[in-house]
């Protein structure tokens, strides 16, 4: 089955950081690029960051450019975002998504920055 | 940033009706346009890809629409289970903006 699991969600306090991982199963992990997105609570849908199959190309949206971090380790099937310097307004729920298509998502990951 | 406006936010209608929702890019997308169903507490799900291209495995009452700045996306014969929100989202520009979505809910 393909699929794809996000996990390390978590409370936080402010200034704080959090590593989330995405673990990837049932397809060729290496050949995709790969997305996170997030979902403040009871808002839309908010684009975070992409990662080219090879790493080459990575992009941030501007409101996390220089505080988070996404990568990617092909040999273990998984996606990380590290996310440093959190504000409140970072709390989401944060979901991993396949491909420019964004055609397999997680269940998502929930973080929650508060003091 | 390509701005991405969806319309209604919010429809009710009934089982059966045929349902239409709005999206409008703020410059030429090139047809790179998902359609995304989110249930409430579930992932977005991939319903149309490339403006008008259905997912595999997605039922034929949904399609999409459309060209350069204006798309369209119909539920042909609304059913209980499409209970939702819908949201847009284009890809030819970074950031992959979304539109606001528009929930659907049944009369």
């Amino acid at each position: 089955e393909v699929q794809v699991v996000e996990s390390g969600g978590g409370l936080v306090k402010p200034g704080g950081s959090l590593r989330l991982s995405c673990a990837a199963s049932g397809f060729t992990f290496s050949s995709y690029s790969m997305n996170w997105v997030r979902q403040a609570p009871g808002k839309g849908l908010e684009w975070v960051s992409s990662i080219s199959s090879s790493s080459n190309y990575i992009y941030y949206a501007d409101s996390v450019k220089g505080r988070f971090t996404i990568s990617r380790d092909n040999a273990k099937n998984s996606l990380y975002l590290q996310l440093s310097s959190l504000r409140a307004e970072d709390t989401a729920v944060y979901y991993c998504a396949r491909d420019v298509r964004g055609d397999v998502w997680g269940k998502g990951t929930t973080v929650t920055v508060s003091s | 940033d390509i701005q991405m406006t969806q319309s209604p936010s919010s429809l009710s209608a009934s089982v059966g009706d045929r349902v239409t929702i709005t999206c409008q890019a703020s410059q030429d997308i090139n047809n790179y346009l998902n359609w995304y169903q989110q249930k409430p507490g579930k992932a977005p799900k991939l319903l149309i890809y490339d403006a008008s291209n259905l997912e595999t495995g997605v039922p034929s009452r949904f399609s999409g629409s459309g060209s350069g700045t204006d798309f369209t996306f119909t539920i042909s014969s609304l059913q209980p289970e499409d209970i939702a929100t819908y949201y847009c989202q284009q890809y030819d520009n970074l950031p992959r903006t979304f539109g606001q979505g528009t929930k659907v809910e049944i009369k």
